[in-house]
């Protein structure tokens, strides 16, 4: 199976400032990767497919980019309701494989 | 409007057995690929497995395999997880979740929209 390795883990932020997620795969996976925001106690959401595409609706200050191994999720200017845990998930292979995911916490 | 409601969660102990339900509206569901995607207390998420659109094709994650069945009735616009001999650690709540998009040969794809998930407990 291919790994994720998702980091940091966590951090802390103030609203507006720019926040980076890295994600980097065991092996290469084109850009097979997903990433996800999920709020507490509801559902995962889709944000960016295909490591660049921003999903319909999703606000254009998160942009994400890379291929191969390497990956990046930035939110350009946090806002408040960007507080949350975000993953990556890779579709190049079965069994599909998350990151561990990257708490966003107020400063 | 894009809905998938699960459920079907409960407590139930070692070795047990269980049986999931998601129920699909606002779209075509015989054209898309769906899966089931997994989230234990306070941890990340896991996939599952999925099944394609005519049911030829399904797979697993590894820890479930020879224990957990998917299945599908397009006539109900329904998705299903048989879970059986189940252990501690599947204690999660089990979120279903569609293929972003048509035609999707594979099964390996990006996932939207999801279910508001259900909690399956398994203790003693």
């Amino acid at each position: 199976a291919i790994r994720i390795t998702q980091s940091p883990s966590s951090l802390s932020a103030s609203t507006g400032d720019r926040v980076t997620i890295t994600c980097r795969a065991s092996q290469g996976i084109s850009s097979s990767l997903a990433w996800y925001q999920q709020k507490p106690g509801k559902a995962p959401k889709l944000l960016i497919y295909a490591a660049s595409t921003l999903q319909s609706g999703v606000p254009s200050r998160f942009s994400g980019s890379g291929s191969g191994t390497d990956f990046t999720l930035t939110i350009s200017c946090l806002q408040s309701e960007d507080f949350a845990t975000y993953y990556c998930q890779q579709y190049y292979s079965y069994p599909l494989t998350f990151g561990g995911g990257t708490k966003v916490e107020i400063k | 409007e894009v809905q998938l409601v699960e459920s079907g969660g409960a407590l139930v102990q070692p070795g047990g057995s269980l049986r999931l339900s998601c129920a699909a509206s606002g779209f075509t569901f015989s054209s898309y690929w769906m899966s089931w995607v997994r989230q234990a207390p306070g941890k990340g998420l896991e996939w599952v497995a999925n099944i394609k659109q005519d049911v030829s094709e399904k797979y697993y994650v590894d820890s479930v395999k020879g224990r957990f069945t998917i299945s599908r009735d397009n006539a109900k616009n329904s998705l299903y997880l048989q879970m059986n001999s189940l252990r501690a650690e599947d204690t999660a709540v089990y979120y279903c979740a569609r293929d972003r998009s048509l035609g999707v040969l594979s099964g390996k794809s990006e996932l939207d929209p999801w279910g508001q998930g259900t909690l399956v407990t398994v203790s003693s």
